[in-house]
């Protein structure tokens, strides 16, 4: 069965610390990794990652694919108490007579403390 | 531009009943996905639609249905309500179809079942 499994389920960091959130996948026909950040709210886009080895990167987030391995990283340097969210990984994957499929990993909780 | 918006924000309803949610999406976004996130099972895909006709589908009963207007607003029905159907429901809309690196998640509807 496809699935999506991110660790740690829950991580408590200091402003300024660096954290690594990860997430592993088995799927088949894999099309793409996205990243989320929820917060109080409905999940908005941080990256979508198809190529692996390739870093995205956005201000103090990055993040990594390795297909071969089959996990993603999210990378979040110098944290800030605005950085306190869920974040969600998901995968993208083709499934015959349904469709592209999305699965969702049940996510990281960050408390950054000031 | 105006968000994806939802209707309603709030729902309750008893056991046997049927629900319908409303989606509206960005201007000029024509394809709509419908979520359904809940504490033990984290977010889960149930459908998408793309031009009214639905293109992708994820594992969820028939009890759950969709449709989308020639303006791609879009509807979720639920029928025969059971307790495990208390959910929060998101819909997101995006350009078109493919990788999700485009897609805007509305603020949800929280379903109670009682």
């Amino acid at each position: 069965e496809d699935k999506v499994v991110q660790s740690p389920l829950s991580l408590v960091v200091h402003e300024g610390d660096t954290v690594t959130l990860n997430c592993s996948y088995e799927v088949t026909n894999f099309r793409s990794l996205l990243w989320y950040k929820q917060e109080k709210k409905a999940p908005t886009f941080l990256f979508m990652l198809t190529s692996s080895g390739i870093e995205k990167k956005s201000g103090r987030l990055s993040s990594i694919l390795d297909k071969k391995e089959l996990f993603s990283i999210l990378n979040i340097t110098a944290t800030q108490t605005g950085d306190s969210a869920i974040y969600l990984c998901a995968v993208e994957a083709y499934v015959r007579d349904t469709g592209n499929q999305f699965y969702f990993g049940t996510g990281t909780s960050l408390t950054v403390i000031p | 531009k105006a968000g994806v918006t939802q209707t309603p924000r709030y729902l309750i309803k008893t056991r046997g009943q049927q629900v319908t949610l409303s989606c509206s999406p960005i201007s000029g976004h024509r394809s709509v996905s419908w979520y359904q996130q809940t504490p033990g099972q984290g977010l889960q895909f149930l459908f998408e639609y793309f031009s009214e006709t639905q293109r992708n589908k994820g594992n969820f009963p028939g009890r759950f249905s969709g449709r989308q207007f020639s303006n791609s607003r879009s509807e979720m029905n639920v029928s025969t309500l059971e307790l495990g159907d208390s959910a929060l429901y998101l819909c997101a809309s995006s350009p078109s179809v493919g990788p999700r690196g485009d897609q805007y998640f509305g603020p949800g509807t929280r379903l109670l079942v009682l």
